[in-house]
């Protein structure tokens, strides 16, 4: 199985700083990683997809980066839209999802 | 514009089979990945299989869930459906469908399935 680790597993922040979440995966993936995003009661919705694809209709402030087993997520300005979770995905093998990051407001 | 929409008993017993349904508008099923992924009540999300389909249904499952798990669809209804058998209070979760596998792209709003007596 390949494990996904994910920190910092909550985050503090303010609009307008840049916050760096990283996912570490157990094995090689390559670059077949996703990220998505979650608010309450929602659906998780995909933000990056190959490791640093921006999916459609994304805003550009989200940025993925890295390859092999360690990954970024990068938000370069928040907003207050961005306060929820955010969670990883390997799909190199079957597929396995990080903890979370839970990114609240400082 | 894509909908999936999952439906379903909300309220299953220990080792019986939970049974659920996503009905998808917008885009046809055929030639199409449909995954199943489930949210258990600590947030934890976990994958669990998807189908392609064309004529027939070419399957991928967790080995996690040790052949507990069958993805199929309805073509003639837009459906795709999700068995999972022998539950146990550990398969209490949100169950989501989604469009795509390698990832899952876009998401139904998922439905929520308690197994207990």
């Amino acid at each position: 199985d390949i494990q996904m680790t994910q920190s910092p597993s909550t985050l503090s922040a303010s609009v307008g700083d840049r916050v760096t979440i990283t996912c570490r995966a157990s094995h090689i993936i390559n670059n077949w990683l996703a990220w998505y995003q979650q608010k309450p009661g929602k659906a998780p919705r995909l933000l990056i997809y190959k490791a640093s694809n921006l999916q459609s209709g994304v805003p550009a402030r989200f940025s993925g980066s890295g390859s092999g087993t360690e990954f970024t997520l990068t938000i370069s300005s928040l907003q207050p839209d961005d306060f929820a979770t955010y969670y990883c995905q390997q799909y190199h093998t079957y597929g396995t999802f990080g903890q979370g990051t839970k990114v609240e407001i400082k | 514009q894509v909908q999936l929409q999952e439906s379903g008993p909300g309220l299953v017993k220990p080792s019986e089979t939970l049974s659920l349904t996503c009905s998808v508008s917008g885009v046809s099923i055929s030639n199409n990945y449909w995954s199943w992924i489930r949210q258990s009540p600590g947030k934890r999300l976990e994958w669990i299989g998807y189908i392609f389909y064309t004529y027939t249904g070419s399957t991928t499952y967790n080995p996690s869930l040790k052949g507990r798990v069958t993805i199929s669809v309805d073509a003639s209804k837009n459906q795709i459906s999700l068995r999972l058998g022998s539950v146990t209070t550990a398969d209490t979760a949100v169950y989501y469908c989604a469009k795509g596998a390698e990832p899952p792209q876009y998401w139904g709003q998922g439905t929520l399935v308690t197994v207990s007596s």
